[in-house]
């Protein structure tokens, strides 16, 4: 079972180069979402999908752009890197949203970013 | 957004049960209590959740107050690797926009002493 798979996991990316983080899953769900964690932080929400074709923005979606094109992939798309957005970056998918009965939500590994 | 309170920090020995509280004054009729822990340097991962009643599964206990205004994550017999960062999520329509989502505090982190 992969179940949810980020790439890449490490990236050195410079201040104003754009990169797309991958996240992929292969269990058919619906709900997948972005997150970004600081050290010493939970994790903040960054964008999230409740299906194909359908995004909406976190509580922190300056800076970033997403796409769901196909129920199995998510990327997340850094326009111009800053300092600021060195971070973890974890995906995560569920069945549906979290407030129900069937909302066990799985994470990637997560992609660890550094813009200098 | 949901607001759950988790002390910073717990110490337990292994193979003793721990019990990790939260608070959740602000929870309403149909808010799920959701618990997720996050191993060092990996993603987090799913514990166990409930609405009502006492939850049990492989992993773990959630007791969930009468009055729904706290629970508590229990470990029955903490292991060397429970040692993560436990996370109390109260989940629902409205957190962290309209279909509901994740919002995750900063946790309690577990240390676990052999």
């Amino acid at each position: 079972n992969a179940g949810v798979t980020q790439t890449p996991k490490f990236q050195v990316l410079k201040t104003g180069q754009s990169m797309t983080l991958q996240c992929a899953q292969d269990m058919n769900h619906e709900y997948m979402s972005w997150y970004r964690q600081d050290p010493g932080m939970g994790l903040r929400l960054i964008h999230y999908s409740v299906g194909a074709g359908i995004t909406d923005q976190g509580e922190v979606p300056n800076g970033y752009n997403v796409s769901r094109s196909t129920t199995e992939d998510f990327p997340l798309r850094l326009l111009s890197a800053a300092p600021s957005q060195t971070s973890v970056y974890f995906c995560a998918s569920s069945p549906t949203s979290p407030g129900g009965v069937n909302t066990e939500a799985f994470f990637g590994q997560g992609t660890r970013l550094t813009v200098v | 957004d949901a607001k759950t309170t988790q002390p910073n920090s717990m110490e337990s020995n292994e193979e003793e049960p721990v019990h990790l509280p939260c608070n959740h004054s602000t929870i309403s009729g149909t808010d799920y209590i959701h618990w997720y822990r996050q191993l060092p340097s990996q993603g987090p991962e799913y514990v166990i959740h409930g609405l009502t009643s006492n939850v049990n599964n492989r992993m773990a206990s959630l007791a969930i107050a009468e009055d729904r205004k706290s629970s508590t994550l229990i470990l029955h017999r903490a292991t060397l690797r429970d040692a993560a960062v436990y996370y109390c999520i109260l989940a629902g329509r409205g957190y962290g926009g309209s279909q509901g989502n994740l919002i995750f505090g900063k946790g309690t982190k577990l240390s676990v002493k052999p």
